[in-house]
């Protein structure tokens, strides 16, 4: 079983469309990310949840929107997407907002066209 | 304010040698390190914490990791290479009271048969 699944693997989309990406876990854990990796291979936290409530923001653009229905689920959700926003996107989750020791899904290699 | 260094870029070990892949840190307060690694076209992977205690932390594959608070530093270290270690490695810093987890820049190592 995988204990962090997200998905689609690979999306590839023209500017301004709107789309999602799904993540999963079963792991029982409280606290899920969304991180972001450019093609520089950085790491940049981008949003957290625990509980379902958001407890993480970082400096994201609005159309950026991520949406936790129960605890083991966290989506994001990108409005008019832009070249920029080519990236692998990956979904986290670790046991508790103090304990972030962090299991990662396989990511979502986003590219905008 | 929490920033990491990994000076490194690409780390070049012959199998058998032993390695060591640098991270140093600059936090204010007390500081919770981390090492994962990235396989290519996979999520990250835990490999070790250090929070408290021993400044010696042993993780997954026969890697360690040695908490140094004079030098602000905690190098990655394993006795003697695999061809099979070859992958990204991450070191991440996040200060006591946070949950916002900094990631560094990543040091690829690539270990030679």
């Amino acid at each position: 079983d995988t204990a962090v699944s997200q998905t689609p693997k690979y999306l590839v989309t023209q500017m301004g469309n709107d789309k999602s990406i799904k993540c999963e876990q079963n792991l029982g854990h409280d606290t899920m990310y969304w991180y972001k990796q450019d093609s520089k291979k950085f790491l940049k936290i981008m949003f957290s949840y625990n509980n379902k409530e958001l407890i993480i923001n970082e400096t994201v653009p609005n159309r950026f929107s991520p949406k936790s229905p129960d605890k083991a689920h966290l989506n994001l959700h990108i409005n008019s997407l832009e070249l920029g926003d080519s990236a692998v996107y990956f979904c986290a989750s670790s046991p508790s907002r103090e304990n972030t020791e962090a299991f990662f899904g396989q990511g979502t290699r986003l590219t905008v066209v | 304010a929490q920033s990491v260094a990994q000076p490194e870029d690409q780390v070049n070990v012959a199998e058998g040698n032993p390695l060591t892949v640098k991270c140093t840190y600059s936090v204010s307060g007390n500081p919770y390190l981390f090492w994962y690694v990235q396989y290519p076209n996979r999520g990250l992977q835990f490999l070790l914490k250090y929070i408290t205690g021993d400044n010696l932390v042993k993780g997954s594959y026969g890697f360690e990791a040695e908490f140094n608070k004079s030098q602000t530093s905690f190098h990655l270290k394993k006795p003697s290479a695999l061809v099979s270690d070859s992958a990204l490695y991450f070191c991440a810093v996040r200060v006591g009271g946070s949950y916002i987890p900094t990631f560094g820049r990543g040091t690829s190592l690539i270990v030679h048969p």
